[in-house]
Order: structure tokens, then sequence, then C-alpha cells
């Protein structure tokens, strides 16, 4: 069962473009949210967070929109580069103070230039 | 740079044989975690340690896997015997807990296990 879906294997874009990568939950008690950026032979990296207090993050070409009533997240690229194709992981932790993270199967994000 | 490394990088082995897998986390985090990735179950969990106590081991099959951290720079992950369906990719992962979650985990480049 999983709690963490993401529903597109793979994204393709045009350089320059918005990117919209899509993440759904099942878990009511997750509260804290994570994407992670993946390339070949290496480990995931951190991108950005939001905690569910919020709606809306932001780190320069990243923002992350958390709709808690549909249980939905989202994460935009505005503008896509090149560089950012690689494959994003929506993770999801719960409530009580774990630091245990749910993750997606990943969305594999293809920026054409 | 502080980064999570792990050894060995890759390793093949054959079934029944031990393999241990090593991590040094960043220094000063004192929250480590080994993950696994499939293609078919993605990234799971299979256990994660805050100060070097077991907090949570309930992704790892207990008959054949076992994780420890014999000290704060190292954690390891003992398959034995291993077996064919434990070919993946073994992650870990370290970082900054403070026991309210909310914690960013920082990944090593992982250690890609061939059992054949």
């Amino acid at each position: 069962d999983q709690q963490v879906k993401q529903n597109s294997p793979s994204l393709s874009v045009q350089e320059g473009r918005i990117s919209i990568l899509n993440c759904d939950y099942t878990n009511s008690m997750f509260d804290y949210f994570l994407w992670y950026k993946k390339y070949p032979a290496e480990g995931p990296t951190f991108l950005i967070s939001i905690s569910s207090i919020k709606d809306k993050n932001e780190d320069g070409r990243f923002t992350v929109f958390l709709n808690k009533s549909a249980k939905h997240l989202s994460l935009h690229i505005v503008p896509s580069q090149p560089g950012d194709s690689a494959v994003y992981f929506c993770a999801a932790s719960p409530q009580g103070g774990s630091e245990k993270l749910v993750f997606g199967k990943g969305t594999k994000l293809t920026v054409n230039p | 740079d502080a980064r999570v490394t792990q050894t060995p990088r890759d390793k093949v082995t054959e079934m029944g044989q031990e393999v241990t897998m090593r991590c040094q986390p960043i220094l000063g985090h004192n929250t480590v975690f080994w993950y696994r990735q499939t293609m078919m179950q993605g990234l799971e969990l299979l256990a994660y340690f805050r100060n070097r106590a077991p907090l949570d081991d309930s992704g790892m099959p207990k008959d054949r896997f076992s994780a420890e951290m014999p000290d704060a720079t190292l954690a390891t992950l003992k398959i034995q015997p291993s077996e064919p369906r434990d070919s993946a990719v073994y992650f870990c992962a370290s970082g900054l807990g403070t026991g309210a979650g909310n914690t960013e985990a920082f990944f090593g480049q992982g250690t890609r296990l061939t059992v054949v």
C-alpha cells in the first residue's frame, strides 16, 4: 500500500518552461513533506521541504505547494533548465517526532534544450 | 565538504555469502538511516538510529539483516546469508534529529548490491 504516490513516472518539458511534479499521499498523519532530486549513480539530494502549517514554500526557482484537504503537493520549477533533468522523489514524515521518511517512487524529469 | 560516505560502492556476491555495508555519517549528525531502493518498491526505510540507539527497524527482514552503530562515525548493515532478492541499491543517510521530526536526511552515494 503506497502511502506516497507519484503517479507520473516521467515528465518532459522544454527549457525555460515550467515543470510541475505532483505527489499525493494517503496518510493524514503526515505533517512534513520534502522533495529530493536524484542523479544517476548518486544518492538523493534534498531540494525543498514544507510543513503542514504552510501551503507554500519557495526557494529560488523551486516552489512547493501543499493542499492538505486534497492530500496533494506539487513541486514547480520555473524556469526549467537542462541541469534539472533528474528523478524527483516526494517524501513525507508523520507527526509525533518520527524522522521516518516515506518516499514516492519518483518522477523522471527531462528538460530538453 | 561534509558528506555521507558509503563503502563499497558496488558489491557482487554469491548467494549465501555474508555482505557488510558501511556508512560514515556526516560529523555531528545524530540520526542515521538505512534505505533500500528497488525498481518495484522504490525507496524503503530499513532502519534508523538516533544517538547510536536503534529507533525503528521494522522495515528490515530480521532473520537475515542486522544494523548496528559501533560508534558515532560508523554504521553497518549486514546481510547473512544473502539472497538474490536482496539485490538493490542500499543508501545510508544522516541528519540532525531533535526528536520533533522534520529532519532533512542527507544521503550517501549508495552501495549497489548484486547477489548471484
